[in-house]
């Protein structure tokens, strides 16, 4: 099946700067999402985007599915980012979301 | 919109008991899912439904049992409980096109403590 890797596994951030993650697929994308899991447990929707490009405030994410990777990007953080990050995509019959082993952010005053 | 909603949020459960986590969904959406997060072993998917009468099992359904009376409703079952189902439980619901599941939403969770 597809198989999903993230990077970085961590990510250490001062409030205001900018970052990058990454999202990596063994096989063709036939929907992708990426959530932000906070401190309190919610998995809250951030993107459905199979490919292009979209943008959401500060945060933006683009998926090139001809070369099977995800960017999610994230300009001027505050704290209320922290938090794990996880992109997921539909196994090949649809039953389930396959998601990566994410990124935990943390993001300091 | 409600969105996605679970009850309850906690649970502490003695061996062998059993339970209902309640799931329900406004969005009209026919396809719905139970996951569990656990630590180092990510969202795995337990039961899921493509609309009301039809349910069908995940990679880890042992132990677990659902049914789907109605499309918004989506309840899971611990018919006896042990320590190793301890963990986070995630309801979700997805839009379809053609007949796929698509976007997916979930709940806020219940954490469940077996002991």
């Amino acid at each position: 099946g597809i198989q999903v890797e993230q990077s970085p596994p961590d990510l250490i951030l001062q409030e205001g700067a900018n970052s990058t993650l990454r999202c990596n697929f063994s096989d063709s994308v036939n929907n992708l999402q990426w959530f932000h899991q906070n401190p309190w447990g919610q998995l809250i929707n951030l993107f459905y985007i199979p490919s292009g490009t979209k943008q959401n405030g500060r945060l933006s994410a683009t998926t090139v599915a001809t070369e099977r990777y995800s960017l999610l990007y994230i300009s001027s953080s505050q704290t209320t980012d922290s938090g794990v990050y996880f992109c997921a995509s539909r196994n090949t019959g649809f039953q389930k979301l396959v998601f990566g082993t994410g990124t935990r952010l943390l993001v300091s005053p | 919109n409600a969105g996605v909603t679970q009850t309850p949020k906690f649970q502490v459960l003695k061996t062998g008991q059993s339970m209902t986590l309640q799931c329900a969904q406004d969005m009209n959406h026919e396809y719905m899912s139970w996951y569990r997060q656990d630590p180092g072993m990510g969202l795995r998917l337990i039961h899921y439904s493509v609309g009301a009468g039809i349910t069908d099992q995940g990679e880890v359904p042992n132990g677990y049992n659902v049914s789907r009376s109605t499309t918004e409703d989506f309840p899971l079952r611990l018919l006896s409980a042990a320590p190793s189902q301890t963990s986070v439980y995630f309801c979700a619901s997805s839009s379809q096109i053609r007949g796929k599941p698509w976007e997916q939403y979930f709940g806020p969770g219940t954490r469940l403590t077996v002991t």
